[in-house]
């Protein structure tokens, strides 16, 4: 069974602590995705990785980075969590232009 | 990046079918169509996708215009639990101008309301 599995299910930081969300899956895909998801504003791209160490912007990048050094591993960084990254954070990955798939999310809250 | 339009929200009734319309004028001649939808408090999850021949399978049929700039998803037979919101996306199958090859990026969508 092909599996994307996101290190926290719930995830409670404070504000100015740097925070790593994991992102682990099992399918050699190439690309990962990591999406964050608030009311009413959808599913927002953060950042895309298209091979190991390669990176691209996705619509809303300030405030984070992201790590990609081994195929099967994608991590978000919140370099100093403020409170409005308090968020549903999503992890994805795909190959080529086929089916992609998606962890079980992270809920962070920054306080 | 090619855009998708859909309907904001949908109804329908319990077992009878729906048709979710989506329109994609810019799209290139090697972006996939991709159908995702998300349940209430879970994760998007793959629906289907085409290329330029109609799909179909276990969960529903992809009905793709001929000129592809539109398409349409086709739940059979509605239920209960095809309640949910459905994003239509475009991805990229080749490197150009910036735009990565495989990117996934989605939009509002079209909220589906299922009625018993």
């Amino acid at each position: 069974d092909v599996k994307v599995t996101q290190s926290s299910r719930y995830l409670v930081k404070r504000t100015g602590e740097k925070v790593f969300l994991e992102c682990v899956q099992d399918m050699d895909h190439e690309n990962m995705f990591w999406y964050r998801q608030d009311p009413g504003l959808g599913l927002r791209l953060i950042y895309f990785s298209y091979d190991v160490k390669m990176k691209e912007k996705g619509d809303i990048p300030e405030g984070y980075s992201v790590s990609r050094e081994k195929k099967e591993r994608f991590s978000l960084i919140l370099e100093s969590a403020s409170t409005n990254q308090t968020s549903m954070y999503l992890c994805a990955s795909s190959q080529d232009g086929r089916q992609a798939f998606f962890g079980q999310g992270t809920r962070l809250t920054v306080v | 990046d090619a855009k998708t339009t859909q309907p904001n929200s949908m109804e329908s009734n319990e077992e009878e079918p729906v048709h979710l319309p989506c329109n994609h004028s810019t799209i290139s001649g090697t972006d996939y169509i991709h159908w995702y939808r998300q349940l209430p408090s879970q994760g998007p999850e793959y629906v289907i996708h085409g290329l330029t021949s109609n799909v179909n399978n276990r969960m529903a049929s992809l009905a793709i215009a001929e000129d592809r700039k539109s398409s349409t998803l086709i739940l059979h037979r509605a239920t209960l639990r095809d309640a949910a919101v459905y994003y239509c996306i475009l991805i990229p199958t080749l490197n150009a101008g910036g735009t990565s090859y495989g990117k996934l990026t989605f939009g509002q969508g079209t909220i589906l309301t299922v009625h018993p």
